[in-house]
C-alpha cells in the first residue's frame, strides 16, 4: 500500500460546482496532515492544515478520519483560479525529524 | 510576507559535472529541507537539516549529495557527479520548528536538467 494515496484525476468541474478529494495514508502513527496546492511547474503552496475536529477556510473544508486513515478536502463554489493539483501531505516522525510524505496529487480543472 | 528563495531558477549541466543549488530560508526558521520532483511524479523528501547537521536523509540522498549551511542565511545542496536521472525540480523548504504541526514553506524551486 502506498504511504499516501490520492486519485490523480483529472476532475473536470464547471464553475460554481462543489468538488471533493480524498486521500488515504498507511501509517497510523502519522502526526499531522496538510493540503497543498501546486500549479504547473511551481512550488507546493500551503492551502490548509487538517485538524482532527475538521476545519474550514472560506470555500475550503478539510476533514480527518484517523480511524479510517483518510483526509478529505471539499471546495465549494469552484472558481477558474482553483484549477491546480492538490497535494495531500502527511507529516510523521521517523528516525529523527518530521518529514513530509506527499501524495501524487489530484488534478482539478474548473471549466467556464 | 517572508519567503524562501532559490537560485538559480534553471540549471543545465552535463552528466558527471558538479552542481550547487542555493536556497535562502525564511530568516527565523531553524529547520531546512530539500525535496525533489521528477517531471510528472510526486514530491520526494531528500534531506532535513538542523543545527548545522543532517537530521534525516532518504534513500535517494546517497554519497553524491551533500548539504551545507555556509553562512547564516544560505543553505545549499551539492550534487557531486550528476546523472541523467538527477534531472528534476529541486525544492528547498523551511520551518520554524520540527514539531509535526508546523508547516513547511517551499521555495520556487530550481529546475535541474542533466544532459
Amino acid at each position: 500500500r502506498k504511504e499516501v494515496e490520492q486519485d490523480p484525476g483529472p476532475f473536470n468541474v464547471p464553475e460554481g460546482a462543489t468538488v471533493a478529494f480524498n486521500c488515504t495514508y498507511s501509517n497510523s502513527a502519522s502526526q499531522s496532515f496538510f493540503w497543498y496546492r501546486q500549479d504547473c511547474r511551481k512550488e507546493p503552496k500551503l492551502l490548509m492544515s487538517v485538524y482532527s475536529s475538521g476545519n474550514e477556510d472560506g470555500r475550503f473544508t478539510a476533514q480527518l478520519n484517523r480511524a479510517s486513515q483518510y483526509i478529505s478536502l471539499l471546495i465549494r463554489d469552484s472558481k477558474l483560479s482553483d484549477s491546480a493539483t492538490y497535494l495531500c501531505v502527511v507529516n510523521g516522525r521517523t528516525s529523527g525529524t518530521y518529514k513530509y510524505i506527499f501524495g501524487t496529487g489530484t488534478r482539478l480543472k474548473v471549466l467556464a | 510576507e517572508p519567503e524562501v528563495t532559490q537560485t538559480p531558477s534553471h540549471q543545465v549541466t552535463q552528466m558527471g559535472q558538479e552542481v550547487i543549488l542555493r536556497c535562502v530560508p525564511i530568516s527565523n526558521h531553524l529547520y531546512f529541507y530539500w525535496y525533489r520532483q521528477i517531471l510528472g511524479q510526486k514530491v520526494e523528501f531528500l534531506v532535513s537539516f538542523y543545527n548545522n547537521e543532517i537530521s534525516e536523509k532518504s534513500e535517494i540522498f546517497d554519497d553524491q549529495f551533500s548539504v551545507e549551511r555556509p553562512d547564516g542565511s544560505n543553505f545549499t545542496l551539492k550534487i557531486r557527479s550528476t546523472k541523467l536521472e538527477d534531472s528534476a525540480m529541486y525544492f528547498c523548504a523551511s520551518s520554524v520548528t520540527v514539531l509535526s504541526s508546523y508547516e513547511q514553506y517551499f521555495g520556487p524551486g530550481t529546475r535541474l536538467t542533466v544532459t
